[in-house]
């Protein structure tokens, strides 16, 4: 049974230039999470979704941040433009009810 | 909103000794508390957790113990063993299924 799938797992790129993450949920979970780990800032939640709706976009830094879940097998989370300050590794998780599994992350550097 | 504070910050135990890490949440209404162990560069994987209406629960050499009256809770692990060494991470959620993670326990087992 595949887990929680994310590409890509690295990304370097330079400031002002547009990313995307994307994340393949495991099947048959409803949740979905993006996470950003830094280590000022430890785990932070972005924003969740439940049955594909945006629940809680409060994490969300600022406009430059977006996510959109189009299927239940699918999310993207896209940065534009990009800052040296985005540099963290971005974790997707998916889950039933509140247990949560977490992909292996995407490690995005701006330079 | 909920709040959840982690202690200590850092442990360092011999191997075969036990290892304690505590947490505390401000909002009583939480009721899933979940433990992510995470390794070096790797995903914070799901270890143990527990429901507000259990005490106790053990998993081989670790266990969590909650005492809602305090809204605190524990990570117990037993003859510990230098793979033991990680970070871990304390969480708790309400019915939302949106996890609040506490800050990290750096956890050394010296051989």
């Amino acid at each position: 049974d595949a887990g929680v799938i994310q590409s890509p797992r690295h990304e370097v790129t330079e400031m002002g230039q547009e990313v995307t993450l994307r994340c393949k949920p495991i099947s048959g979970h409803n949740s979905l999470f993006w996470y950003r780990q830094t280590m000022m800032r430890g785990l932070e939640l972005l924003i969740y979704f439940n049955n594909n709706v945006p629940i809680d976009d409060s994490g969300m830094p600022e406009d430059r941040f977006s996510a959109k879940m189009p299927n239940a097998s699918f999310s993207t989370l896209k940065i534009q433009p990009s800052e040296p300050r985005d540099s963290a590794v971005y974790f997707c998780a998916s889950g039933r009810r509140e247990t949560q599994y977490f992909g292996p992350g995407t490690r995005l550097l701006v330079l | 909103g909920e709040n959840v504070e982690q202690h200590p910050s850092t442990l360092s135990v011999q191997e075969g000794d036990s290892a304690v890490i505590k947490c505390t949440y401000s909002d009583s209404a939480s009721n899933y508390f979940p433990w992510y162990k995470q390794e070096l560069g790797k995903r914070p994987q799901l270890i143990i957790d527990i429901r507000s209406n259990v005490g106790e629960k053990k998993d081989q050499r670790i266990a969590v113990t909650l005492n809602k009256t305090a809204k605190h809770f524990s990570l117990h692990i037993t003859e510990t063993q230098p793979e033991d060494s990680a970070v871990y991470f304390c969480a708790a959620s309400l019915d939302t299924g949106k996890l609040i993670f506490g800050q990290g326990t750096t956890l050394q087992v010296k051989p």
